[in-house]
């Protein structure tokens, strides 16, 4: 299809154990983010990609988190050793620059993480 | 860091009401957005916006970049049940920082 793509789209795991999460951008699009959002909440930043800068990691909540963006295109998003804690919907998003200061970003399905 | 404080966290109106939110900051904005995210979805833009001041549609709904750039109001006009979700403000402090999100107003709609 012609928007973000992300999957799993739900994901059940033991605690301690390493997740994945992988999310396909749309073409074209720059700019790559990834948001967690827990039950009824809002959404908390984790990680920026934009074009061939380094990654803004700012919003990593530990080190356990980490993410990649392989060519530009495809990102992973791995949680090592899950907590209960970690449950909560992982969003994705991709942006396109139409003109200098115009930005549009535009969002995945999210995959809902349950760690037990 | 930057932080974006919107209002209400919560409203439960009538179908056919009109309905207004807010979003402040303490520092400038150069972009500000609106998206809504309907239960179990990702969230969607409703409106983006670039210049301190514009008013800028989408059928019911009307979005203005306040002309302090501190500042974006959503209004929706004569709301039905499908406007029921969670709408977020958002908006980037310049050009090249990464957008930062309102924690959202939550829309009821009562029978």
């Amino acid at each position: 299809g012609a928007g973000v793509s992300q999957s799993p789209s739900n994901k059940v795991t033991e605690k301690g154990k390493d997740v994945e999460l992988r999310c396909d951008p749309i073409s074209g699009h720059t700019a790559l983010y990834w948001y967690r959002q827990s039950l009824g909440q809002g959404l908390e930043f984790l990680i920026y990609f934009q074009g061939n800068s380094a990654p803004d990691k700012s919003g990593l909540p530990s080190d356990r988190f980490s993410a990649e963006r392989t060519g530009g295109s495809v990102s992973t998003l791995t949680i090592q050793r899950t907590q209960q804690e970690d449950s909560a919907v992982y969003l994705c998003a991709s942006s396109l620059v139409l003109l200098a200061g115009v930005e549009l970003e535009f969002f995945g399905p999210g995959t809902r993480l349950t760690v037990l | 860091g930057q932080q974006l404080n919107q209002s209400p966290q919560s409203m439960f109106i009538q179908e056919g009401e009109d309905v207004s939110m807010n979003c402040t900051s303490s520092s400038i904005f150069n972009t500000w957005l609106w998206y809504k995210q309907d239960p179990g979805e990702g969230p969607v833009l409703l409106i983006a916006l670039y210049k301190a001041g514009e008013l800028t549609s989408n059928g019911r709904l009307t979005a203005q970049f306040g002309i302090t750039r501190k500042d974006s109001f959503l209004n929706i006009s004569a709301s039905i049940p499908s406007d029921v979700g969670i709408y977020f403000c958002a908006g980037r402090p310049n050009r090249d920082d990464k957008i930062i999100f309102g924690k959202g107003t939550r829309l009821h709609i009562l029978p």
